[in-house]
């Protein structure tokens, strides 16, 4: 069955680069997104991208796809104490599937 | 545009009751969907819906019925309320699985049932 699965936590400094990894099983996936919640708030859409590519910059984030491995990997350059959130990844074929998120820590 | 709006935003069950709670998207969007969310589990689907009328059933389905009377609402029911039905609930819209501007989330729904 479907499956999308990440590591539950991460702590970086102020300024660091931060890289949150996920491995998904379905291959018909054809959109992988990143998706970030903060306290008490719902799911923003941060960045995507399709099955064909195997990069996607948008800014400070960097996605990449290894579609071999089923690997998906989400870099946030200059990572900032805003940037502490939980980061979900997810697979869509007919629905999306979330992972169990990831918590970013920022300390100073 | 308000988006994905859900109501209420709080609310405390006693168990064995009932309630229902309410998504409303201004999007146009033909697919809604129902996610709980729990500590260390992620988002799991509970139901869905690809359009007016259709209902269809996620990964955790047990314990809720939905209807989409209207294309802009979709409407989750919990009939007995249990304590295992705490959680953050969260509703989501999305054009066509072919698109890909992802899903809009509403705020969510927090549930406790005591």
């Amino acid at each position: 069955g479907e499956d999308v699965e990440q590591s539950l936590f991460l702590s970086v400094r102020e300024g660091d680069s931060s890289v949150i990894n996920c491995t998904y099983t379905d291959s018909s996936s054809t959109y992988l997104y990143w998706y970030k919640q903060e306290p008490g708030a719902g799911l923003q859409l941060l960045t995507y991208i399709f099955s064909n590519m195997d990069m996607k910059q948008d800014q400070r984030l960097t996605v990449l796809l290894n579609k071999k491995d089923k690997h998906l990997s989400l870099r946030i350059a200059d990572t900032q104490t805003g940037d502490s959130a939980i980061y979900f990844c997810a697979e869509r074929s007919d629905k999306l599937i979330f992972g169990t998120g990831t918590r970013l820590q920022v300390f100073p | 545009n308000a988006g994905v709006t859900q109501t209420p935003k709080f609310r405390v069950l006693k168990t064995g009751q009932s309630m229902t709670l309410l998504c409303a998207q201004d999007m146009n969007h033909e697919y809604m969907y129902w996610y709980r969310q729990d500590p260390g589990m992620g988002l799991r689907l509970i139901h869905y819906s690809v359009g007016e009328g259709t209902t269809a059933k996620g990964e955790v389905p047990d314990g809720y019925n939905v209807s989409r009377l209207k294309k802009q609402n979709f409407l989750l029911g919990l009939e007995s309320a249990a304590p295992s039905q705490t959680s953050v609930y969260f509703c989501a819209s999305s054009y066509l699985p072919d698109r890909d501007y992802g899903y809009t989330f509403g705020s969510g729904t927090r549930l406790t049932v005591v």
